[in-house]
């Protein structure tokens, strides 16, 4: 079975502080994995994705993760956060077809500080 | 498009009470998932479905039904609330592609009391 593991519940960080947020992810199929942010009170949204190629995969705001295969991770970095990405960020592991469901890490709190 | 819409967002429920939480998208998507989210745990998948008359369990359907008559529509039925279902429910869809984004509803805050 597929497994996801987030390895901070919180992180804290000064606005235009660099930022990771660690995921590692168990699975003895193929890997297709993907990052999903969720504002206060809001419904989730995708960041971004790896599905295969390029190891490194970038969002429009300014977030990127690399697919380690070696390490089993998917950590996601930011060079200077900002207010606004204050946020719950989840990482997920995708089932192969039918269904293709999603297994969640149990999310990380990004608190920006001013 | 309005993408995924949930209704109720809000509901408190007393122990035993029944309810359907209800889901629709506009987007012609054949998958549509339920999911709760509880604090610390991520979101667990309730019940999915790929297309219209086929639904399927997922990691933590028990005390939940489904039903999908139509592409658009997902409900999820609460037949005897318990306090351990009080949660936040999300309702996502997808498209057909092989991993295509899921789209998430805003979510229904539930309280069984």
């Amino acid at each position: 079975a597929q497994s996801v593991t987030q390895l901070d519940s919180q992180v804290p960080v000064f606005e235009e502080a660099p930022v990771e947020l660690r995921c590692n992810y168990s699975s003895s199929v193929s890997v297709y994995l993907f990052w999903y942010v969720q504002y206060p009170n809001q419904g989730l949204q995708l960041l971004l994705k790896y599905l295969s190629g390029s190891t490194l995969v970038e969002s429009i705001n300014g977030f990127e993760a690399e697919f380690n295969k070696s390490q089993t991770s998917f950590h996601l970095r930011k060079p200077s956060v900002h207010i606004s990405d204050t946020a719950e960020y989840f990482c997920a592991v995708s089932d192969p077809p039918p269904g293709n469901k999603l297994v969640f890490g149990a999310g990380t709190i990004l608190r920006v500080k001013s | 498009n309005a993408g995924v819409t949930q209704t109720p967002k809000f509901r408190i429920l007393k122990i035993g009470q029944s309810m359907t939480l209800q889901c629709t998208q506009d987007m012609n998507h054949n998958y549509m998932y339920w999911y709760r989210q509880d604090p610390g745990m991520g979101l667990k998948l309730i019940y999915y479905s790929v297309g219209a008359g086929i639904t399927d369990k997922g990691e933590v359907p028990n005390g939940y039904n489904v039903s999908r008559s139509t592409t658009e529509d997902f409900p999820l039925r609460l037949e005897l609330a318990a306090p351990s279902q009080t949660s936040v429910y999300f309702c996502a869809s997808r498209d057909s592609g092989a991993y295509d984004e899921q789209f998430f509803g805003p979510g229904t805050r539930l309280t069984v009391l």
